[in-house]
């Protein structure tokens, strides 16, 4: 059975800095990867999906990887802003489905 | 285009009495899901539906939870008999595709309160 793990649960940086955000999954047969950005009290927002054949994807200043091998991603933000604070979360699919499982999440306070 | 969209936003219940919530989903998109996030268990796969196949109903909690969608398009998630522990934000998405190739669209939730 598939399990989806977020380290560290909460994280709080300056406005400015450079941070990664773990997911790590127990079953590496995994077609994507996907890490969705969710506000107090919203819905989910969809940052960046990685194919089970790419090793990363950006968008701005979001990088995700993927090692499939070792059951690992990193979602990278850089240059930290105040409006990145929100809590993140990695999803992966149960075969080839489109019904995901998530982690609990890494929620990020960016302070000015 | 206009998003996914759920109603209503809020709903506080008694214990045992029934509700339904509604989702609406991107014009066009055939896959529509049900999630379930809440303190202790997290964000959880309820159901999902992809054209006309029937439902994957895996994740249903117990046999008081059920949905259907109609003329696939908008989805209706029904509570029979609320229990306290059924208070969560419920989550639909939608995406173009039922494989794991489709990127999922939410909506805002409903959050259900049963007191």
């Amino acid at each position: 059975k598939q399990e989806v793990t977020q380290i560290p649960a909460a994280l709080s940086v300056p406005e400015g800095e450079n941070l990664v955000l773990n997911c790590s999954f127990t079953d590496s047969a995994i077609y994507n990867l996907q890490w969705f950005r969710q506000d107090p009290g919203k819905g989910l927002t969809s940052l960046l999906l990685i194919q089970s054949s790419q090793r990363e994807q950006t968008s701005g200043r979001l990088n995700a990887s993927l090692d499939k091998s070792s059951g690992r991603s990193t979602l990278y933000i850089a240059a930290s802003q105040p409006g990145d604070s929100a809590t993140y979360l990695c999803a992966v699919p149960p075969g080839n489905t489109g019904k995901l499982i998530f982690g609990q999440g890494t929620t990020l306070q960016v302070k000015p | 285009g206009a998003g996914v969209s759920q109603s209503p936003s809020n709903k506080v219940t008694e214990k045992g009495k029934d509700v339904e919530l509604r989702c609406d989903p991107i014009s066009g998109h055939t896959a529509l899901y049900w999630y379930r996030q809440s303190l202790g268990q997290g964000l959880e796969f309820l159901i999902y539906f992809q054209g006309n196949s029937a439902p994957d109903k895996s994740g249903l909690p117990s046999d008081r939870f059920s949905a259907e969608r109609t003329g696939g398009s908008v989805s209706t998630l029904t509570i029979q008999r609320t229990q306290q522990e059924d208070s969560a934000v419920y989550l639909c998405a939608s995406s173009l595709g039922g494989t794991s190739t489709y990127e999922q669209y939410f909506g805002p939730g409903t959050r259900l309160t049963v007191t």
